[in-house]
């Protein structure tokens, strides 16, 4: 069975810290994409990295950073020097190859105070 | 923004009425997924359209149908309204099987 763990319910940070998002994922398959999804306050889901399970590399885009590792099956997202606009619930999600559905975690709110 | 939408943005039905939720995919997708999400937790699958036939299904009961149309759009029908179908529906479109899901909007649905 497919499943999706975050851990962490809220996290209140100050402004321009670092904040780090865990997710524990854990799949049978071996063909898998890991996805990071951001719900504002107005409710729609924002897209922000897709990985495939062959790809381990860490990426890097402005702010914003993800640990994959499959050792320990787990995809870390990292918010660099937050801002209050990064306040949000973020969801970690995943799904099979060829697959019609994704699977996602609880979320974390994240709260970025001014 | 992602190109799909979803109407209405909010509805409020009493119980055991019927409800048609719609949403119009981003261009050049073929895909049309729909997820539930209650207050407070993450979304849950409901059903997948992929080229107007469905691809596959969550574990919903069968008063949830959907259906796709020739031009991709979709419609989630819910009958027999029951308090716990109250939440967001979110539609997401894809540009086909395992591709990333862009979502819509969503509805807010309040049943009384």
């Amino acid at each position: 069975a497919q499943k999706v763990t975050q851990a962490q319910t809220e996290i209140s940070v100050v402004e321009k810290e670092d904040v780090t998002l865990d997710c524990v994922y854990e799949t049978r398959d071996t063909t898998y994409y890991l996805f990071w999804y951001k719900q504002p306050p107005s409710g729609e889901l924002v897209f922000l990295i897709r990985r495939n399970s062959f790809d381990e590399q860490n990426e890097i885009s402005g702010r914003y950073s993800w640990n994959f590792q499959k050792s320990t099956s787990s995809f870390n997202f990292t918010i660099t020097a937050s801002q209050v606009v990064d306040s949000a619930v973020y969801f970690c999600a995943l799904s099979g190859n060829r697959d019609d559905k994704i699977i996602f975690g609880k979320g974390t709110r994240l709260h970025i105070l001014p | 923004e992602t190109g799909v939408t979803q109407s209405p943005t909010h509805l409020i039905k009493t119980r055991g009425q019927q409800v048609t939720l719609r949403c119009s995919s981003q261009s050049g997708h073929n895909t049309v997924s729909w997820y539930q999400q209650a207050l407070g937790q993450g979304p849950q699958f409901i059903f997948q359209y992929y080229r107007e036939e469905e691809n596959g299904r969550g574990n919903f009961p069968p008063r949830f149908s959907g259906l796709q149309f020739p031009n991709y759009s979709s419609e989630l029908n819910v009958n027999a309204l029951e308090l716990d179908d109250s939440a967001l529906y979110l539609c997401a479109s894809s540009s086909g099987l395992s591709d990333t899901q862009y979502f819509g909007p969503g509805t807010r649905l309040t049943v009384l």
